[in-house]
């Protein structure tokens, strides 16, 4: 079994800190998802990483892909109360249809 | 464009009972998985369909199942419903045949007594 484990499990900051969430794995991935779940709602998709060493970023927010591809973490700067949510990793094995998820950091962020 | 859209928001049943739960993917995907999110256990897998075959399936007992139908709609049964599998099903659909950018629902909320 693929576990994805993320740390921490949860995060409470105050508006304008920094934040590095991670997610590791036992197992290669060939490509890793970032998603963020607002409460009442679906998992919306930040970005997907395929390539070992691979670093992107989205405004504030930056991925990167482990050496190995085996872990990712996403870095926020100068965090907004609407950065509040649910960050799940998701890593996919060749052109399985399947996604494992990570186990979730729950972030707070509050004037 | 309309979003994944998933019937009904909120469910009630009790233990023994069955239920469906309805999924209408974006308008051209042609690929819908299936998750289960709790807090416990976060989300899982359950299955995915592809013009209508069942592609993949997660690690779930034979009382989960699903199908697809030839406009690309999906729903799943859950039978002989326990109170475990009080949950949030959440639908996904997708355009490309790999399955690489998912576009998920609302979710419906299932709670079982």
């Amino acid at each position: 079994t693929q576990l994805l484990e993320q740390s921490p499990q949860f995060l409470s900051i105050q508006e304008g800190e920094n934040l590095t969430v991670y997610c590791n794995s036992s197992s290669v991935f060939s490509s890793l998802q970032w998603y963020r779940q607002e409460p009442g709602e679906g998992p919306v998709l930040l970005v997907t990483v395929v390539t070992g060493g691979e670093v992107k970023k989205l405004k504030r927010l930056t991925f990167q892909f482990g050496d190995a591809r085996k872990d990712s973490s996403l870095h926020i700067t100068a965090a907004q109360p609407g950065d509040t949510g649910l960050y799940l990793c998701a890593g996919r094995t060749g052109t399985a249809s399947k996604l494992t998820f990570g186990t979730g950091t729950r972030l707070q962020v509050t004037l | 464009k309309a979003g994944v859209t998933q019937t009904p928001r909120y469910l009630i049943k009790t233990r023994g009972q069955q239920v469906t739960l309805s999924c209408s993917p974006i308008s051209g995907h042609r690929s819908v998985s299936w998750y289960q999110q709790t807090p416990g256990q976060g989300l899982q897998f359950l299955f995915e369909y592809f013009s209508e075959t069942q592609r993949n399936k997660g690690n779930f007992p034979g009382r989960f199942s699903g199908r697809q139908f030839s406009n690309s709609r999906s729903e799943m049964n859950v039978s002989t419903l326990e109170l475990g599998d009080s949950a949030l099903y959440l639908c996904a659909s997708s355009q490309d045949r790999v399955v690489e950018k998912l576009f998920f629902g609302s979710g419906t909320q299932l709670s079982v007594l």
